[in-house]
């Protein structure tokens, strides 16, 4: 079975840009959930998807927004980049809503300038 | 508030050695504690998980031990190989709720 993918790999914004980052899960997972990487701050949660809704939402201000698709790829979206939001976004699918076995995609490195 | 505290920081092991990373929690409705392995350039991939009825659990060089009345779970290394360098975390949840990570460790062996 292929692993969890996400597109792109690499993203350079500039502040004020929006982006839209792509997650496709393992194939037969139906929740997805989306963490946002720093070294100061660790592994953040920011939301779950699970069946087209969203399940669960980390504390996070109201730029950062996702949404599934009826095949369970999940997209995120963070508009008015700022300098902060340069992180390495991760992408986790499960087979079931709260799964607690985890498969993480590779992320997706977002560097604001 | 950080719920799951991550000890240490960085860590240097000699090959052969035996690798401990620390971490306690506050929430005792959790009741799944994962540890996870990340290399440089790689998503975080699942080492091993306990749940709270077992003290220890181990798979291959690998063992978690957990104390539940102290609220303190650790990771252990067994003959610590430079392929085990990574960055290390300790999670936490809670029923079907999201994971909660620890800071992580970033471990490097050296021979």
């Amino acid at each position: 079975k292929a692993g969890v993918t996400q597109t792109p790999r690499y993203l350079i914004k500039t502040r004020g840009q929006q982006v839209t980052l792509s997650c496709s899960p393992i194939s037969g997972h139906r929740s997805v959930s989306w963490y946002q990487q720093t070294p100061g701050q660790g592994l953040q949660f920011l939301f779950e998807y699970f069946s087209e809704t969203q399940r669960n939402k980390g504390n996070f201000p109201g730029r950062f927004s996702g949404r599934q698709f009826s095949n369970s790829r999940s997209e995120m979206n963070v508009s008015t980049l700022e300098l902060g939001d340069s992180a390495l976004y991760l992408c986790a699918s499960s087979l079931e809503a709260g799964g607690v076995t985890q498969y993480f995609g590779p992320g997706t490195r977002l560097t604001v300038l | 508030q950080q719920q799951v505290k991550q000890s240490p920081q960085s860590l240097i092991v000699q090959k052969g050695g035996i690798s401990i990373i620390n971490c306690a929690y506050e929430n005792t409705a959790f009741d799944y504690f994962p540890w996870y392995q990340q290399f440089p350039g790689k998503g975080p991939a699942l080492l091993i998980a306990i749940r709270p009825d077992v003290s220890e659990k181990k798979e291959g060089r690998f063992t978690i031990s957990f104390n539940k009345s102290a609220k303190q779970f650790s990771l252990h290394i067994m003959d610590s190989q430079p392929g085990d360098s990574a960055t290390y975390f300790c999670a936490a949840s809670s029923g079907n709720e999201k994971l909660t990570f620890g800071t992580g460790t970033r471990l490097t062996i050296i021979p």
